[in-house]
């Protein structure tokens, strides 16, 4: 079965660099979700879209910015990147109805030096 | 705001023993779901079994199994028969059914997970 995408999959970035992180759901999931998980702690939740539209919002830096594009595949913008912004950053993706299962990729480990 | 405990920040089995994982969740919600995720090294995260709180039944997935007990606030996973690739952090996590504009969230709320460890 198809899964979540993720790419790319790891990504080594300075401080103070932009970094693009995408995401692509499992075919006919509308709504996607990233999640921030720091080394040794549990995933924090940033944001999710469902039809393209910002639908929650999380401890998201105002640094970061993040889209849902016509085709459903996500993008999350880090921008002015810091060493603590080093993490594994998931997308999940879920269907209404689907029992509120999220289904996560493997994720990007975004190294900051 | 939801919060889910995880108390055992690890735990070690024997190779096809039984091992019982806890966590224990607070809400004001009456309505929502819980979830058990699995996260080996590979750092995938991995749905291991679900349970929506309106259900009385526990939920089963082949070696795994929920005791939910809604009053307590509490569901704890067992694993029977452990094997070697049930080794792995494991994730409790609680989610509201209601949608945002109903005034729920979709976001997962995490516990801080137990390593578990399973000895050949």
């Amino acid at each position: 079965a198809a899964g979540v995408i993720q790419s790319p999959r790891h990504l080594i970035k300075e401080k103070r660099e932009t970094a693009t992180l995408k995401c692509y759901p499992i075919p006919r999931h509308d709504t996607v979700y990233w999640y921030q998980q720091g080394p040794g702690q549990d995933p924090q939740f940033l944001i999710s879209f469902y039809e393209k539209m910002q639908s929650d919002k999380g401890s998201i830096p105002d640094r970061f910015s993040a889209q849902q594009f016509s085709d459903y595949h996500s993008e999350l913008n880090m921008s002015s990147l810091e060493l603590g912004d080093s993490a594994l950053y998931f997308c999940a993706s879920s269907t209404p109805g689907q029992g509120g299962e999220q289904y996560f990729g493997p994720g990007t480990r975004l190294t900051v030096t | 705001a939801q919060t889910v405990t995880q108390s055992q920040p690890e735990m070690s089995v024997q190779e096809a023993e039984t091992v019982t994982l806890s966590c224990t969740y607070d809400t004001s919600e009456s309505d929502y779901y819980l979830f058990w995720y699995k996260q080996p090294p590979s750092r995938q995260m991995i749905l291991v079994i679900r349970q929506e709180a309106y259900k009385q039944q526990n939920a089963t997935e082949n070696r795994f199994s929920v005791n939910f007990q809604k009053a307590a606030k509490s569901f704890s996973l067992k694993i029977s028969d452990s094997q070697l690739g049930d080794a792995a952090m494991y994730f409790c996590a609680y989610r509201s059914a209601s949608w945002v504009i109903q005034g729920g969230s979709e976001k997962l709320v995490f516990g801080k997970g137990t390593k578990l460890t399973v000895n050949p």
